[in-house]
């Protein structure tokens, strides 16, 4: 099973900074990640697909990048509602996993 | 308006048994994989389980093989899961997420139903 680890486990930053935020695999995966956000008491919601593909009605603050074992996400400038969890995703064997995932806190 | 909405769950003793349904609407149903995916309290996702469109194809994960078991209802446009044997562990909110027929993300979640697996 590929095991997908996330850091920083939180991330404290003021609205209007950038957030970056990283997962690495155990084994490559390609470019086929994902990345989701998750609001408390709300279901999660796809983000980036295949590493670097905005969601529909994604803003454009959200990029991804990456291929192989090492994955980011960057968050250009905080808004407000940006404040959440963030997970990233990835299927092989018909296995889906998921990082442990990073709080990004208002600091 | 694409929407998922889980049921079913509620609180159950260990070893009992408890049935999760998912009505989906606003899209064709029939013509989409899904995923049954849990979140423990405080903890991360847990993909649980998957179907395919015409439910020919399923798996499980470990932690749950042999316990739970995934079924639809296409005339119904309904997912279920079907949870036996419970434990402690198996406590947490439980989602049914869309999987893109493209590339297996998952694009649509339900807001979840919660299971409490205590005596």
């Amino acid at each position: 099973e590929i095991v997908l680890t996330q850091s920083p486990a939180t991330l404290s930053l003021s609205p209007g900074e950038r957030a970056t935020l990283s997962c690495r695999a155990s084994q490559s995966v390609s470019s086929y990640l994902a990345w989701y956000q998750q609001k408390p008491g709300q279901a999660p919601r796809l983000l980036i697909y295949d590493a670097s593909n905005r969601a529909t009605g994604i803003p454009a603050r959200f990029s991804g990048s990456g291929s192989g074992t090492d994955f980011t996400l960057t968050i250009s400038s905080l808004e407000p509602e940006d404040f959440a969890v963030y997970y990233c995703q990835q299927r092989s064997n018909w296995r889906w996993t998921f990082g442990q995932g990073t709080k990004v806190e208002i600091k | 308006e694409v929407q998922l909405v889980e049921s079913g769950g509620g609180l159950v003793q260990p070893g009992g048994s408890l049935r999760l349904s998912c009505a989906a609407s606003g899209f064709t149903f029939s013509s989409y994989e899904m995923n049954w995916v849990r979140q423990a309290p405080g903890k991360g996702l847990e993909w649980v389980s998957y179907i395919s469109s015409s439910g020919s194809t399923i798996y499980y994960a470990d932690s749950v093989k042999g316990r739970f078991t995934i079924s639809r209802d296409n005339a119904k446009n309904s997912l279920y899961l079907q949870m036996n044997s419970l434990r402690a562990e198996d406590t947490a909110v439980y989602y049914c997420a869309r999987v893109r027929r493209e590339d297996y993300y998952m694009d649509v979640w339900g807001k979840g139903t919660t299971v409490t697996v205590s005596s």
